[in-house]
């Protein structure tokens, strides 16, 4: 069975500090995708970040990174420079590359304190 | 613009009622999904679609049905059978059948309240 667990159920950081949100995931496949996913207060799920399971570098996007460490399952979420903006929940999910489902995390509600 | 689209919004409906959420989306995406958001908690698939009349359960498909009649509309119906209807419904789309990468993109949601 898949499985997404994030640990973290909220966090704070101040504003312009970097903050790490944590993603573990279990899986017997070989090839799969993770991906992460910012939720505001609206409800819109926006994509930040992709990662896959063969790709030798750390995936980056602007201010967002992903610390992907394959023997750990591990694919943490890195914002660096926080910004009120920020605030709102964070998904980690993951997709096999052999089907068409995501299963995702229950979330992290990320707070940026000015 | 490309997009999904999730109507209505926010959605009111008497205990006993079926009710039947839209998704639209035009990006020429094989795959649709349907999950459920409940306060403070993550996604949960309900069903999902990787072509054209053909759709399978996902976690938690009991008291509700979909259809795939056409590649951009997935339609969701919360039937009177579900005990606890009220929630966030988030419908999302991704492309690509097998060995695809792509993200799933999703709609604005539709907030279902059961009065």
């Amino acid at each position: 069975a898949q499985k997404i667990t994030q640990t973290q159920p909220g966090m704070f950081v101040q504003e312009k500090e970097a903050v790490t949100l944590d993603c573990t995931y279990d899986t017997s496949d070989p090839s799969y995708g993770l991906f992460w996913y910012k939720q505001p207060s609206s409800g819109e799920m926006i994509f930040l970040i992709y990662q896959g399971s063969y790709d030798q570098q750390n995936a980056t996007e602007g201010r967002y990174s992903l610390n992907f460490q394959k023997a750990r399952k591990s694919a943490n979420l890195v914002i660096s420079a926080s910004q009120l903006g920020d605030s709102a929940m964070y998904f980690c999910a993951m997709r096999r590359l052999t089907g068409n489902q995501f299963y995702f995390g229950t979330g992290t509600s990320l707070t940026v304190i000015p | 613009d490309g997009g999904i689209t999730q109507s209505p919004k926010y959605l009111f409906r008497k205990e006993g009622q079926n009710v039947t959420l839209s998704c639209e989306q035009n990006l020429n995406h094989d795959a649709m999904y349907w999950y459920r958001q409940d306060p403070g908690q993550g996604l949960r698939l309900i069903y999902y679609s990787q072509i054209v009349n053909d759709f399978q359960k996902g976690d938690i498909a009991e008291g509700y049905s979909v259809s795939r009649e056409k590649k951009e509309s997935f339609p969701l119906t919360v039937t009177s059978a579900q005990k606890n209807p009220t929630a966030f419904y988030l419908c999302a789309s991704s492309s690509g059948y097998v060995y695809s990468n792509n993200e799933q993109f999703f709609g604005p949601g539709t907030r279902l309240t059961v009065l």
